[in-house]
């Protein structure tokens, strides 16, 4: 069975230009969130979706930030402008998302490595 | 657990050998738990979980053991092999936080041949 997708794996930008990740969770998968990785701060969750919505989005940075979930089998998390201080590994993860509020094992995308110039 | 930044603490062990990794979580009204491995260069993978009303679970030759009075949880991975070698990660739901994880600072281990 595929596990979560991410596209691209890599990605170098300019400051200042557009960018735009995205994310295929486990088909059947009714939750998905999107983690962003560094080194001084670890793993940190931005935002969580159940069934399409967004339930949580305290930990998006600023309003730079951005994510949608069209459908089930799709998310994108965007950046724009992006700075310097957004590269990152930033890790799509799926679960399968009985409800908004069970506690449940979420299983993690390859991340995409982003550096921004 | 909180993030330790640059430095992760490492635990080095001989091939073979048992290895016992230990998270110290803060918040006493988690009741789900997690340990995630990470392989450098990909995402994080789901070894084992366990939940609250639990003080132990096993799986293929790792065992997660659950001390709620102390806010101890522990790895312990039997006959250590190299390809062991990655960051764990334990993760912690409380129970007022949907599906929420935190995730602790990790821990290297290193396995010697």
């Amino acid at each position: 069975d595929a596990g979560v997708i991410q596209s691209p794996r890599h990605e170098v930008t300019e400051m200042g230009q557009e960018v735009t990740l995205r994310c295929k969770p486990i088909s059947g998968h009714n939750s998905l969130f999107w983690y962003r990785q560094t080194m001084m701060r670890g793993l940190e969750l931005l935002i969580y979706f159940n069934n399409n919505v967004p339930i949580d989005d305290s930990g998006m940075p600023e309003d730079r930030f951005s994510a949608k979930m069209p459908n089930a089998s799709f998310s994108t998390l965007k950046i724009q402008p992006s700075e310097p201080r957004d590269s990152a590994v930033y890790f799509c993860a799926s679960s399968l998302g009985v409800s908004a509020s069970y506690q449940e094992t979420q299983y993690f995308g390859p991340g995409t490595r982003l550096l921004v110039l | 657990g909180e993030s330790v930044g640059l430095h992760l603490p490492t635990l080095s062990v001989q091939e073979g050998d048992n290895s016992i990794i230990n998270c110290a979580y803060s918040n006493s009204a988690s009741d789900y738990f997690i340990w995630y491995k990470q392989e450098s260069g990909k995402g994080p993978q789901f070894i084992i979980d366990i939940r609250s009303n639990m003080d132990k679970r096993q799986g293929q030759r790792v065992t997660v053991l659950l001390n709620k009075t102390v806010k101890h949880l522990s790895l312990q991975i039997a006959a250590t092999q190299p390809g062991d070698s990655a960051v764990y990660f334990c993760a912690e739901i409380p129970n007022n936080a949907g599906n929420m994880l935190t995730f602790g600072g990790g821990t290297r281990l290193m396995v010697k041949p």
